[in-house]
């Protein structure tokens, strides 16, 4: 089946310090990727959307200065969390549709976990 | 916008017996989909059933069962001969028709006990 791959899988990185996640899909083109937020024992949290070569579209609340959102190519979308604080360590996981997918074909990374000290 | 509701925080069954997780929904849509994830410790997302809005028949995989009451927005799901391994988070999810993002309620807490 379709793979998406999130790489790093664990990172632990010092306040004030930036960190990118990337997220790629392995055997098929993305046109769109999704960036979802998850803490613990709670429900993941769409951050944004991530086109193909426009900007992303966020959700209420979530600071795009702060998740800078790249989709660059049609397999790979990053995730930057900058100047990033204790507050920012959770759960972050992409999924990805299939360029050309009706629409509920939806794939998920193993996600990422993000630890701020 | 889209809300989804999962009632039961935590559930807990013994194995090979039956087990239903229910979910609500509320939308003002009429072409959508809906879905329920697994989740396990490892917290890989894993797609347990998937219905689409428009079909009427219940989708059913293996030992997965869905009650989908379109009219009253409810998305149950049924798991059959519970199994050790089934014991995870469940997630019930929504997505409009379109290409648009999956909208997860808070999810279930699934344990199967010996």
């Amino acid at each position: 089946g379709a793979v998406v791959s999130q790489h790093p899988s664990r990172v632990i990185c010092k306040s004030g310090t930036s960190v990118k996640i990337e997220c790629r899909s392995l055997d098929f083109q993305a046109t769109t990727m999704f960036w979802y937020r998850q803490f613990p024992k709670q429900s993941l949290m769409l951050m944004a959307t991530s086109n193909e070569g426009s900007k992303a579209t966020y959700e209420q609340g979530v600071e795009k200065d702060k998740f800078l959102i790249n989709h660059a190519s049609l397999t790979l979308s990053t995730l930057t969390v900058t100047s990033a604080h204790p507050e920012d360590s959770s759960f972050y996981i992409c999924s990805a549709r299939p360029h050309g997918n009706s629409g509920n074909t939806i794939y998920f990374g193993e996600g990422s976990w993000l630890t701020v000290v | 916008a889209q809300t989804v509701t999962q009632s039961q925080p935590e559930m807990s069954v013994q194995e090979a017996e039956t087990v239903t997780l229910s979910c609500t929904y509320d939308t003002s849509e009429n072409n959508y989909y809906l879905f329920w994830y697994k989740q396990p410790p490892s917290r890989q997302m894993i797609l347990v059933i998937r219905q689409e809005a428009y079909k009427q028949q219940n989708a059913t995989e293996n030992r997965f069962s869905v009650n989908f009451q379109k009219a009253a927005k409810s998305f149950s799901l049924k798991i059959s001969d519970s199994q050790l391994g089934d014991t995870a988070m469940y997630f019930c999810a929504f997505m409009k028709q379109g290409g648009y993002a999956l909208n997860f309620g808070k999810g279930t807490s699934l344990l199967v006990t010996p």
